[in-house]
């Protein structure tokens, strides 16, 4: 059965780098038929896309965050990664990484939070 | 970028009610739609995708319908284990955007 598991620092501080990384296990991240993104949804707030990868690298991006957003992906591994730099308050959300398949839609993760404070 | 705007916000409603929930597109996203119910401190889960299929074990009290711009989604008769927040999601085209969510909530 897929499962996906957020891993990472639940406190960032202001102007740093927010990272997380999501290991996926009961299935492979090598496959074309599947993408894997990020989805955050701030406290009492809905969900916010930032982004979407896909095994062989490809990446899509939310504009709003596109110039602060990487995704990786590390197929030795079976995870993928987000990395948000120069992180505000505003950046405080739940973070959840998800696989996406075509026809089905989003599989999630549990979340974790990620606090922005100093 | 294509805008959800789904309503109403929040509803109230007693067991064993109908309900419908809409999500206007900004544009024409053909069947590019999907529904997800998420309760308190949990993941959003899939419901139904391609504007009107169910997910696996989903119970055939929920369906969805729509085409182009608008989309619903009906419960028929609203159980306790109902009661959570529901999103639409167009993934049309990049970047993929959500409806606001809808709380549905006990009357």
């Amino acid at each position: 059965q897929l499962q996906l598991q957020e891993s990472g620092p639940g406190l960032v501080k202001p102007s740093e780098t927010l990272s997380l990384t999501c290991t996926v296990s009961g299935g492979s991240i090598s496959s074309s038929s599947f993408s894997w993104g990020w989805i955050r949804q701030p406290p009492q707030k809905g969900l916010e896309w930032i982004g979407s990868i896909y095994y062989s690298g490809n990446t899509y991006y939310n504009p709003s965050l596109q110039s602060r957003v990487t995704l990786s992906v590390d197929t030795s591994k079976n995870q993928f990664s987000l990395k948000l730099r120069f992180v505000s308050a505003a950046d405080t959300a739940v973070y959840f990484c998800a696989r996406w398949q075509y026809g089905s839609g989003w599989h999630w993760g549990q979340g974790t939070l990620v606090t922005v404070s100093s | 970028d294509i805008q959800m705007t789904q309503s109403p916000s929040s509803l109230s409603a007693s067991v064993g009610d109908r309900v419908t929930i809409t999500c206007r597109a900004s544009q024409d996203i053909g069947s590019d739609l999907g529904w997800y119910q998420q309760k308190p401190g949990k993941a959003p889960q899939r419901l139904i995708y391609a504007v009107s299929s169910l997910q696996s074990g989903v119970p055939s009290r929920f369906s969805g319908s729509g085409s182009g711009t608008e989309f619903s989604l009906t419960i028929s008769s609203l159980q306790p284990e109902d009661f959570a927040t529901y999103y639409c999601l167009q993934h049309n085209s990049y970047p993929l955007t959500f409806g606001g969510g809808t709380k549905v909530e006990i009357k």
